[in-house]
């Protein structure tokens, strides 16, 4: 089944606690990319990556790095977390960066 | 640069139609995306249409397209409670690598 998975689904850290939220697919798709979402905002791009070892910044990717050593995953690091990045994370790939983008289940952070 | 909004909110008594309306900027989007986001899921393509189509039908769903004012909408016949949800209306511009373009989602509430 084609499909995009995150993990954990649900993570409540403490601040400064590096975490890392994994997120695998097994469509061979080259655009990769990690949203957060937080009420009102809609959906805010924090990094995307068009290859393996490409990878660029979106419209948030301040406290966040990724990186992209092989296709399938796309881990989205939080060196330092803070009560601002407490939100609900989606991981997206598509074949090209516009086009339709399937998305993950979601994962929920809070940082206390 | 390229923005899609949406009304936030929208409620309908359930076998009512529902309308859920969409903007965007750009001219030269070459597809415009409807997702719907469940309640502790992920985002799912629901429809598309082409910007050379003015209406794309699919069972209980409608999509309607007016380039000359840049107006989107998706009309949903006899709305029932599972179609409770977030609805995104979303633009794929035709600028290179710019990555899809999201509006902030509608919450579509069924009355019963």
């Amino acid at each position: 089944e084609a499909q995009v998975t995150q993990n954990p689904r649900y993570l409540i850290t403490v601040t400064g606690k590096k975490l890392t939220v994994t997120c695998s697919q097994n469509m061979n798709h080259e655009y990769m990319s990690w949203y957060r979402q937080d009420p009102g905002l809609g959906l805010r791009q924090i990094y995307y990556s068009m290859n393996v070892e490409v990878t660029d910044k979106g419209d948030v990717p301040e406290g966040y790095k990724v990186s992209r050593k092989e296709k399938r995953n796309f881990p989205l690091i939080l060196e330092s977390p803070s009560p601002n990045q407490t939100s609900l994370y989606f991981c997206a790939s598509s074949f090209g960066s516009n086009t339709e983008a399937f998305f993950g289940q979601g994962t929920r952070l809070t940082v206390v | 640069g390229e923005d899609v909004e949406q009304s936030l909110f929208l409620s309908v008594r359930e076998g009512d139609s529902s309308v859920i309306n969409c903007t965007y900027t750009d001219s030269s989007s070459t597809y415009l995306y409807w997702y719907k986001q469940e309640p502790g899921a992920g985002l799912q393509l629901l429809t598309y249409i082409f910007s050379n189509m003015d209406m794309k039908q699919d069972q209980r769903l409608t999509v309607l397209l007016n380039k000359k004012d840049k107006h989107l909408s998706l009309r949903i016949a006899d709305t029932q409670t599972g179609d409770s949800a977030i609805y995104f209306c979303a633009e794929r511009p035709n600028s290179g690598n710019t990555p899809l373009v999201f509006g902030k989602g509608t919450r579509l509430s069924v009355i019963t």
